[in-house]
């Protein structure tokens, strides 16, 4: 079965440093990954995705991140980390039927 | 605007009572999915459509859930006698193959 680990629900990052989200994952076959970012009181937006081609997948509001299958992990970054960065970030792998497992999430707080 | 869309966008309650939420799908879009999560946690497969015909559901949807999707357009989740425990939001997506999907505002359900 499908699964995927984000770990530390509360990441803390001070305004300008880089952002790191780590995302592992478990998958029977080759995996389509998603990052989604969620605001308050919203549903989830689609930050980027992987399904196949270049390894380096960069996605919206200057996020990033690299599928290593030897890692089996998708971990999101960004250079740079601004205030309108404070949400929550979820990984996500496809598996039957196009339906997606997500991780718990991190939640992220940008400190000024 | 062309997203999906989701109504009421928050419901309360008192247990026992029955509710209906409504979602509208992007318009070309021939799959349509209901999640539900719960806080702290991500999102939570329920159920799928594609065109008219509910192809899955997860052991998470109770005999009080009942989901449609009447001539492949948008889609109802119903749940009946409704429990403490149903309190979450209940987001929508729709997509088509290969893709995780495009997902709604959500609809924060609070049971008293």
């Amino acid at each position: 079965a499908q699964s995927v680990t984000q770990l530390g629900s509360h990441v803390s990052v001070s305004e300008g440093a880089l952002v790191l989200l780590r995302c592992n994952y478990s998958s029977s076959v080759p995996p389509y990954l998603f990052w989604y970012v969620q605001y308050p009181n919203q549903g989830l937006q689609l930050l980027l995705k992987y399904t196949t081609g270049a390894t380096l997948v960069k996605g919206i509001n200057g996020f990033e991140a690299e599928f290593k299958k030897s890692e089996t992990s998708f971990h999101l970054t960004k250079p740079s980390a601004h205030m309108s960065d404070a949400a929550e970030y979820f990984c996500a792998v496809i598996y039957g039927n196009n339906r997606l497992a997500f991780g718990k999430g991190n939640q992220v707080v940008v400190i000024p | 605007d062309t997203g999906v869309s989701q109504d009421p966008r928050h419901k309360i309650t008192k247990r026992g009572q029955n509710v209906t939420f409504r979602c509208d799908p992007i318009s070309e879009h021939n799959r349509l999915y209901w999640y539900r999560q719960t806080l702290g946690q991500g999102p939570e497969f329920l159920t799928y459509f594609q065109n008219e015909a509910q192809l899955e559901k997860s052991r998470l949807l109770s005999d009080r859930f009942s989901a449609e999707r009447p001539k492949g357009s948008f889609s109802t989740l119903e749940i009946q006698r409704t429990e403490q425990g149903d309190s979450a939001m209940y987001l929508c997506a729709s997509g088509t193959a290969g893709y995780g999907g495009f997902f709604g505002p959500g609809t924060r359900l609070t049971v008293l």
